[in-house]
């Protein structure tokens, strides 16, 4: 079965400064990558996703993420953030061949500070 | 468009009453989807409809849980007995049907907040 672990709960960081928030996968099979943001009281939206080509994906808001297959991982990054990034993040995957079932990973926090 | 919508956005019950949580995907999306997210377990799969295939009810967590989708569009999410380790924000998610290629997006609803007290 596949799993997605992110390693962060929560990141604080500075508005204007870069982050990465991580995320590993787990998948004896090949998988379809993406990253989903939450604003608080809202449901999930699709940040970007990995389906093949290119490992550097560009996202919505400025987010870039790229998939590494060799390290199993798929961290997201954003050159410069804004207090309106503040959100739950969530990794997650779906396995390829499979039916769309999604495996989120747990999440992590993202709190910009002024 | 309209997107997907849930209904109620929060309910709060007393332990072992019966909740029927509503999900309306979007016109013409034949996959739906159930999840729960619970605090430090993250979102996790409760159940697939696809079409008129019978569903995959794979993540319900207990016979206590069921849901049933009519008519190709609305789904009901049914929990009985509540417990309150039931208590989490159960998504909904709708998306197009699946094809031969990569997957196709799911799109969520807001979310229906369950109290149980």
């Amino acid at each position: 079965a596949q799993s997605v672990t992110q390693l962060d709960s929560q990141v604080p960081v500075f508005e204007e400064a870069p982050v990465e928030l991580r995320c590993n996968y787990s998948s004896s099979v090949s998988v379809y990558l993406f990253w989903y943001v939450q604003y608080p009281n809202q449901g999930l939206q699709l940040l970007l996703k990995y389906l093949s080509g290119s490992t550097l994906v560009k996202g919505i808001n400025g987010f870039e993420a790229e998939f590494n297959k060799s390290q199993t991982s798929f961290h997201l990054r954003k050159p410069s953030v804004h207090i309106s990034d503040t959100a739950e993040y969530f990794c997650a995957v779906i396995i390829s061949g499979g039916y769309q079932k999604v495996t989120f990973g747990i999440g992590t926090k993202l709190q910009v500070i002024p | 468009g309209a997107g997907v919508s849930q209904s109620p956005s929060n309910k709060v019950t007393e332990k072992g009453k019966d909740v029927e949580l509503r999900c309306d995907p979007i016109s013409g999306h034949t996959a739906l989807y159930w999840y729960r997210q619970s605090l430090g377990q993250g979102l996790e799969f409760l159940i697939y409809f696809q079409g008129n295939s019978a569903p995959d009810k794979s993540g319900l967590p207990s016979d206590r849980f069921s849901a049933e989708r009519t008519g190709g569009s609305v789904s009901t999410l049914t929990i009985q007995r509540t417990q309150q380790e039931d208590s989490a924000v159960y998504l909904c998610a709708s998306s197009l049907g699946r094809g031969t290629g990569p997957p196709r997006e799911q799109y969520f609803g807001p979310g229906t907040r369950l109290t149980v007290t």
